[in-house]
């Protein structure tokens, strides 16, 4: 299984919603990313769990909370958005640090 | 931090030439980079990478090539067909979990 995995494939929310969106990934890799893609530009760089442990946190607002439950999870948690959030969202996975990155199919979110 | 400038930001060429499309990055630690290819609507999905100990990659109708002394390096696809059509990124990392992207080239291959 080369794939990584994420729900919802859309999501339209509220600026007083609270959502979540959810990655999985079960090619045993210990690095996940969130990034964060607007139209016409590459990936932005949100977060970095590695081997479950937050490692790098791109000083991303605090309306943005993401989670590693387990080795194979990641969710980010998305409260009090603004429109200018609206983007797709995508997790990646990877062996370790300099290596392949395997995205997931993203998440397209609208803030309205 | 790493800096990665990419030139072209549109290509456009005809059915069976050949696309060159060119990266620079900033930070000498930088040993590893990849390139990804994005398709409408798709996930970003590697196609090639090369490490700082290597000049040249190749795979079928891509090629890579890397200048450490000028940071430079630059994606070849020889032979370009329609389903070549997409957003290429090149990017560039340290050896940690940080890859930072180019803007992007967008890529037309006219039938």
């Amino acid at each position: 299984d080369t794939e990584v995995t994420q729900t919802p494939k859309h999501l339209v929310m509220g600026m007083t919603n609270k959502k979540s969106l959810k990655c999985e990934q079960h090619m045993g890799h210990r690095a996940m990313y969130w990034y964060k893609q607007k139209a016409k530009k590459p990936p932005e760089l949100m977060f970095v769990y590695s081997y479950e442990k937050l490692s790098i946190n791109e000083s991303v607002p605090s309306r943005f909370s993401p989670e590693c439950p387990n080795s194979s999870l990641l969710n980010l948690h998305l409260h009090a958005l603004q429109p200018e959030d609206s983007a797709l969202y995508l997790c990646a996975s990877s062996l370790g640090g300099a290596g392949e990155a395997f995205f997931g199919q993203g998440t397209r979110l609208t803030v309205v | 931090g790493e800096n990665v400038e990419q030139h072209p930001s549109t290509l456009s060429v005809q059915e069976g030439d050949s696309a060159v499309i060119k990266c620079t990055y900033s930070d000498s630690a930088s040993n590893y980079f990849p390139w990804y290819k994005q398709e409408l609507g798709k996930r970003p999905q590697l196609i090639i990478d090369i490490r700082s100990n290597v000049g040249e990659k190749k795979d079928q109708r891509i090629a890579v090539t890397l200048n450490k002394t000028a940071k430079h390096f630059s994606l070849h696809i020889t032979e370009t067909q329609p389903e070549d059509s997409a957003v290429y990124f090149c990017a560039a990392n340290t050896g940690g979990f940080k890859t930072i992207f180019g803007a992007g080239t967008r890529l037309f291959v006219k039938a």
